[in-house]
């Protein structure tokens, strides 16, 4: 289940089940979002991105959707795997050359 | 493609010290780069965008004389952090957005990040 940390929000699933990861953003102006993946010690790695124009995107195994009414993004990871273990990240941006927006990430923790 | 990297990976240095951390496009062109710090078990938070051949943008709470930035090419940008204290340990992380002629791209590519602590 999905439980509210001191720091971070945990989601702890079985091994084969779908992941599914929350993010609320906060500027109604941002027209890009990007769903980054962090593992320990390491910089955030692309996952899937979604334009404002757009509600749902996929990917291999991933799918983002996007509620713009309610400014709430989900990453759906299908059939986790151990390697998907990591810190997820949701970010925002207006366009141009601004810089990224993040959420505050959510600790995905696979089980056996 | 579209690899940024960071160097050192890792520095400590004694209080009151400054040191320098580099960020580097290797294989395209960055008019814009930024840089980031995350505190442990925290998010990455902006801490400036750093725009080749001009001076940076600093975020609000940001300090520009204690986080110096200089992006001399297009595909370097350096973050200096002066005289620092043991609250500047943090890891650093800077990323980069490809120039599509003279208009800057949406993706940004993440270096691997810069763990710095201060004694």
């Amino acid at each position: 289940g999905e439980s509210v940390g001191l720091h971070l929000p945990t989601l702890s699933v079985q091994e084969g089940d779908n992941s599914i990861i929350n993010c609320a953003y906060s500027n109604s102006a941002s027209d890009y979002f990007i769903w980054y993946k962090q593992e320990s010690g390491k910089g955030p790695q692309f996952i899937i991105d979604i334009r404002s124009n757009m509600d749902k995107r996929q990917g291999q195994r991933v799918t983002v959707l996007l509620n713009k009414t309610v400014k709430h993004l989900s990453l759906q990871i299908a059939a986790t795997q151990p390697g998907d273990s990591a810190v997820y990240f949701c970010a925002e941006k207006r366009g141009g050359a601004d810089g990224l927006t993040f959420g505050k990430g959510t600790h995905l923790i696979i089980q056996p | 493609g579209a690899v940024v990297s960071q160097h050192p990976s890792w520095v400590i240095c004694k209080s009151g010290t400054s040191v320098k951390i580099e960020c580097r496009s290797l294989d395209f062109q960055a008019t814009t780069m930024f840089w980031y710090r995350q505190f442990p078990k925290q998010s990455l938070m902006l801490m400036a965008t750093s725009n080749e051949g001009s001076k940076a943008t600093y975020e609000q709470g940001v300090e520009k004389d204690k986080f110096l930035i200089n992006h001399a090419s297009l595909t370097l940008s350096t973050l200096t952090v002066t005289s620092a204290h043991p609250e500047d340990s943090s890891f650093y992380i800077c990323s980069a957005s490809p120039a599509a002629g003279l208009a800057v791209t949406d993706t940004q590519y993440f270096g691997p990040g810069t763990r710095l602590t201060v004694l």
